[in-house]
């Protein structure tokens, strides 16, 4: 068990709607990172906040937003959700940036859009 | 920018015999780190072993070891007596820094290993 609390784990929901992906990071972590694996595009790295700041940006598209708030949990939201958005949505955590500090991933929400 | 490649979509070893799974990388920081993680068919993601651009030792752990050529701009992880449980899908990923807040932290490919018994 890495200690990253993803939920739901399995989202199924129609082209055009939001949902919203939660994330609870390791007791200690700041930094959050949210990942999206899709088949044919791997693992694509969308985000990563530090202690409620937004940080880096990766390919993250304009119809998904996320934030990181004060108790450190952070949520992925997603709209207008196209059948390409299905894929498996991670969250990872470190305790902190750079060095050795590890990713520790959580389990993933697998986002089926219909 | 920063760039992971890995060749081999999929690798094949006989159990008990050692593997290396390539991964080489580009990026412009001299400061940096190399990670291996390996995600089962279950789906979680395993951290494996963590090397540091100005570390003078290749890294091991347990039977995980990186075979690490910096002017190569390879990481190329090894796996010696391959059990069953090693089939996986194994990616590198590289962190630039040390930066104090910034941590785009990018995935290579990825290589399937399937472990033959």
């Amino acid at each position: 068990d890495s200690g990253v609390t993803q939920t739901p784990k399995h989202l199924i929901t129609a082209t055009g709607q939001r949902v919203t992906l939660r994330c609870s990071p390791r007791s200690g972590d700041l930094s959050v990172y949210w990942y999206q694996q899709s088949l044919d595009q791997g693992l694509q790295f969308l985000i990563q906040y530090y202690n409620g700041e937004e940080r880096a940006k990766g390919n993250i598209l304009e119809r998904f937003s996320a934030q990181q708030f004060p108790d450190l949990h952070s949520e992925l939201n997603l709209s207008s959700l196209e059948l390409g958005d299905s894929a498996l949505y991670f969250c990872a955590s470190s305790d902190r940036t750079g060095g050795n500090s590890p990713l520790h991933f959580g389990n993933g929400t697998r986002l089926t859009v219909t | 920018a920063q760039k992971i490649t890995q060749t081999q979509p999929g690798m094949f070893v006989q159990e008990k015999e050692a593997v290396t799974l390539d991964c080489t990388y580009d990026t412009s920081d001299p400061s940096y780190g190399l990670f291996w993680y390996k995600q089962p068919s279950s789906g979680e993601m395993i951290f494996l072993i963590y090397q540091g651009s100005y570390d003078q030792q290749n890294a091991t752990e347990g039977r995980y070891s990186l075979n690490f050529q910096k002017a190569r701009k390879s990481a190329n992880l090894v796996i010696s007596a391959s059990q069953l449980g090693d089939s996986a899908m194994y990616f590198c990923a590289m962190r630039e820094g040390p930066k104090t807040s910034y941590d785009k932290v990018i995935f290579g490919p990825g290589t399937s290993l399937s472990v033959i018994p």
